[in-house]
């Protein structure tokens, strides 16, 4: 079975600045895909950004970046000039690309931005 | 707007009384997914239907049930909720395989 570990629980940052969140994962698979969710509070949870295993380029969505670590099964999350609406629950997530439908979600991170 | 739908956002119920939470989807995706969220953990994933084909977890309770009578409904049935089911259920649709997931809003049960 597939682990994603998120060793964060909560974090705060600056309005502005840039903070990382951090996920580990284990596997014993090679295709796999990860995925970051941000869970707004009593809003639905949405998709922040999507890395393909077999690529060796970090993904990028504006603000959002991957540090993708393959090897060290790492897999953090960089958000840059954070905005107040960036405060969230943020779940890293682990997909099978064999198996397909069956994710993995970490613990989640509760970030807050302050003002 | 294509969407995950979920009715009731709020659900009360008695412990040991039936409730049936719903979700609806307008993306025509073909596999639906029901999660359990308790605060401050990860989802669990209860079960999934890829078209028809029913998926269950090994560890979900027999107690939790499902239904998905076409492709844009699915019903999450608790059958005898006890005080540990009260929780977030999140539904949650994907297109095709390896695609991300589209959640709803949620349905946020309390058993009494």
């Amino acid at each position: 079975a597939q682990t994603v570990t998120q060793s964060q629980p909560e974090m705060s940052v600056q309005e502005a600045e840039t903070v990382t969140l951090s996920c580990t994962y284990d596997t014993s698979e090679s295709n796999y895909y990860l995925f970051w969710y941000k869970q707004p509070p009593s809003r639905q949870m949405i998709l922040v950004i999507r890395q393909e295993a077999y690529k060796q380029q970090n993904a990028t969505e504006n603000r959002f970046s991957v540090n993708f670590q393959k090897a060290a099964k790492s897999f953090s999350l960089k958000i840059s000039d954070s905005q107040l609406g960036d405060t969230a629950m943020y779940f890293c997530a682990f997909m099978n690309q064999d198996t397909g439908n069956q994710f993995y979600f970490g613990t989640g991170t509760s970030l807050t931005v302050i003002p | 707007d294509a969407m995950v739908i979920q009715n009731p956002r709020y659900q009360v119920t008695q412990f040991g009384k039936p409730v049936t939470l719903s979700c609806s989807q307008t993306l025509n995706h073909n596999v639906m997914y029901w999660y359990q969220q308790k605060s401050s953990q990860a989802p669990k994933l209860l079960f999934h239907y890829y078209d028809k084909d029913f998926n269950n977890e090994a560890d979900t309770p027999d107690n939790f049930q499902s239904r998905r009578p076409n492709t844009s409904f699915c019903f999450l049935d608790i059958r005898s909720p006890g005080l540990g089911d009260a929780a977030m259920y999140l539904c949650a649709t994907s297109g095709y395989r390896n695609s991300p997931l589209h959640f709803g809003n949620g349905t946020r049960l309390t058993v009494t």
